[in-house]
């Protein structure tokens, strides 16, 4: 069980949003803590999507963005497109644990 | 833009220390403020954080990892490496070294990742 929670699996059609919960609590989102998210294909290494909550690097486009409440944090897909079919994980930092966390992972599927 | 790659045995036995290594290219590990990170996901699961060890000299740990764990660096080198003791099979998995620039202390995300080492624990 992770400390970051995540749905295992989301979907949507093509053109279609969809958004991705990361759960957390007060010692890491709630504390305010930054929340980073990565998508990763099969067979390959993890891509850094957001940095510091709201920031993409160079390359990723302004489909992807999210927001934070409380001890959540989300990201939302728009006007997906097949090739954003992957994996997508958050990651924050945890006060109690004095370390970083992975949320379990979400399976995006493009219908 | 920095890269790194891993290095070690792929296989490990069991209660032995699973040690990798990873390079860094294409920039010095002095050059700024780094988190040098080890991530690892076993077969069909989520990533598991296992530690990360700052320019600065701190380490965090994985608590649940924290008594077999080192990282540790050697920016002669530019290489930091990873040693995970008394290994079972739980321990099989995919490891990767990522790095997050910080600025100010400040974590930017694991933006350089490795393409990962499998390593197995099995006799």
């Amino acid at each position: 069980q992770s400390v970051l929670t995540q749905p295992p699996s989301v979907s949507g059609a093509p053109g279609q949003t969809v958004t991705i919960p990361c759960i957390g609590s007060s010692s890491n989102i709630g504390a305010g803590y930054d929340v980073h998210w990565y998508q990763q294909f099969p067979g390959t290494a993890p891509k850094l999507l957001i940095y510091r909550n709201t920031n993409r690097p160079s390359g990723v486009p302004e489909r992807f963005s999210t927001s934070r409440s409380g001890t959540s944090a989300s990201l939302a897909i728009t006007g997906l497109q097949a090739e954003d079919e992957a994996d997508f994980y958050c990651q924050s930092y945890d006060s109690s644990l004095v370390g970083s966390v992975f949320g379990g992972g979400t399976k995006l599927t493009v219908l | 833009q920095v890269q790194l790659q891993e290095s070690g045995p792929g296989l490990v036995k069991p209660s032995q220390t699973l040690s990798l290594t990873c390079t860094v290219s294409g920039g010095s590990m002095s050059s700024d403020t780094y988190y040098w990170s080890w991530i690892r996901q076993p077969a069909g699961k989520g990533l598991e954080w296992i530690g990360r060890f700052h320019t600065s000299g701190s380490a965090n740990y994985n608590p649940s990892l924290k008594s077999r764990v080192t990282i540790s660096l050697d920016t002669s080198k530019n290489q930091f490496s990873l040693r995970l003791s008394s290994v079972t099979a739980a321990d099989t998995a995919v490891y990767y070294c990522a790095t997050a620039r910080t600025i100010l202390g400040v974590d930017l995300g694991l933006a350089v990742w490795g393409k990962g080492a499998t390593v197995t624990v099995s006799s």
